[in-house]
């Protein structure tokens, strides 16, 4: 079984600091990899996604892929309590043919003000 | 621009009843993909739609079944109701080609008695 894996949280930061969520996948043939944004009771909504080894930045928020390690990390920084959500971890499983995105569970956010 | 819309928004049902959902894709998208996501988990892949055929299907039974008519928009059909099949049922669109990246609806919040 393919899986995707995160901290469930809760993980609680002040306003202002930097919060660090994490992800590591068990499919090394992996290719594409995403963080979606979750409010409670809302759906989930795209707010990065990055295909190669390195760092990608956007606003406030950096996603770093290290596929030797089979880990996928998503920075948020200045924290703010609008970002308070449940942040979940895709992954689009390799293979041809594969349409698959595969979610973790999610990490619950907190940003304390 | 109305993105994806789902409907109905909730539904009460029993065990044994059948039960169909509906999903219209965001202007120029042509991919519907569902999820089921029970409550503290995140989404599971059930099927993908694509011209009118099920391009993928996820680890679910054949109760589970869907249509994409030409004008993209979707039916999710699941048949023989389980209490287990308790959850939100996310309609996602997206471009082909676009892998993961994903434009949820609101989802339908379906609970079995």
């Amino acid at each position: 079984q393919k899986e995707v894996e995160q901290n469930s949280g809760p993980l609680s930061v002040p306003e202002g600091a930097i919060a660090s969520l994490n992800c590591t996948y068990s499919d090394r043939g992996s290719q594409s990899f995403f963080w979606y944004r979750q409010y409670s009771g809302k759906s989930p909504e795209l707010i990065m996604f990055i295909y190669s080894n390195g760092d990608k930045e956007d606003g406030r928020f950096t996603a770093q892929l290290n596929k030797a390690s089979q880990y996928v990390s998503l920075l948020i920084r200045d924290s703010q309590p609008s970002d308070s959500a449940t942040y979940l971890c895709a992954v689009l499983l390799s293979g041809a043919g594969s349409y698959q995105l595969t979610f973790g569970k999610g990490t619950k956010l907190s940003v304390i003000p | 621009d109305a993105g994806v819309t789902q409907s109905p928004t909730h539904l009460i049902k029993t065990r044994g009843q059948q039960v169909t959902l509906r999903c219209s894709p965001k202007s120029g998208h042509d991919t519907v993909s569902w999820y089921q996501q029970a409550l503290g988990q995140g989404p599971q892949f059930i099927f993908q739609y694509y011209e009118e055929e099920e391009r993928q299907r996820g680890n679910f039974p054949d109760r589970f079944s869907g249509h994409q008519f030409p004008n993209y928009s979707s039916e999710l059909n699941v048949n023989a109701l389980l209490l287990g099949d308790s959850a939100l049922y996310l309609c996602a669109s997206s471009r082909t080609g676009t892998g993961g990246e994903l434009f949820f609806g609101s989802g339908t919040q379906l609970s079995v008695l």
